[in-house]
């Protein structure tokens, strides 16, 4: 089955330290995103990226990195600068380079907490 | 920018009756596209029902409907028929069609389904 799929689900940062979490999807998705969601909030766009080997910033991309080497995967990179980093991630993805009413679909989250 | 708002942080239904979840929006644009998507406790996000702006017919989709008032920029969901299953945060988001990669959401609802 297609999917998105995103590693770990759970995941704990020490201070100072720089953790990536990973995104993969098999639905030959060209667009791809990286949300945060805080307790009370709704999703927060960090980064998104409409092909490979390019990707812009979104509302928060603060203390975050990304890379899109391959079609298939968008990892996302927490570092040490982002100093609230205990949040739920979610990665999506959608059909075309510019979605209109395209739905995202969702991985099932990483849940990343401060030690 | 977009900002969605709703207003009902939580809400709750008896089995089998009907619930409805507000969201309103404040935008310039006249085109757009409005989503309700259904996070369960998997977090696992799912998209409920869409409705595409120029479109004055209300979006269902079996048990669930839409109230898209476009003049009052309001896009309630309508669950009839409530099932234990339907129990999660809604969600309420807005995608304009001019930047394809700006999806705003609201801040949830919390539906609770009483047995």
């Amino acid at each position: 089955d297609g999917g998105i799929t995103q590693s770990p689900k759970y995941l704990f940062r020490k201070e100072g330290q720089n953790v990536t979490l990973s995104c993969e999807q098999n639905l030959n998705h060209d667009a791809m995103y990286w949300y945060r969601q805080d307790p009370g909030q709704g999703l927060r766009l960090i980064y998104y990226s409409q092909i490979v080997n390019d990707f812009q910033k979104g509302d928060i991309a603060e203390g975050y990195s990304v890379s899109r080497e391959k079609k298939e995967s968008f990892p996302l990179t927490v570092t040490s600068a982002q100093k609230n980093p205990t949040a739920f991630y979610l990665c999506a993805s959608t059909e075309d380079r510019e979605p209109t009413n395209e739905k995202l679909f969702f991985g099932s989250g990483t849940q990343l907490s401060v030690l | 920018a977009q900002t969605v708002t709703q207003s009902q942080p939580e809400m709750s239904v008896q089995e089998a009756e009907t619930v409805t979840l507000s969201c309103t929006y404040d935008t310039s644009e006249s085109d757009y596209y409005l989503f309700w998507y259904k996070q369960p406790p998997s977090r696992q996000m799912i998209l409920v029902i869409r409705q595409e702006a120029y479109k004055q017919q209300n979006a269902t989709e079996n048990r669930f409907s839409v109230n898209f008032q476009k003049a009052a920029k309001s896009f309630s969901l309508k669950i009839s028929d409530s099932q234990l299953g339907d129990a999660a945060m809604y969600f309420c988001a807005y995608r304009s069609p001019y930047n394809n990669n700006d999806m705003r959401f609201g801040a949830g609802t919390r539906l609770t389904v009483k047995p």
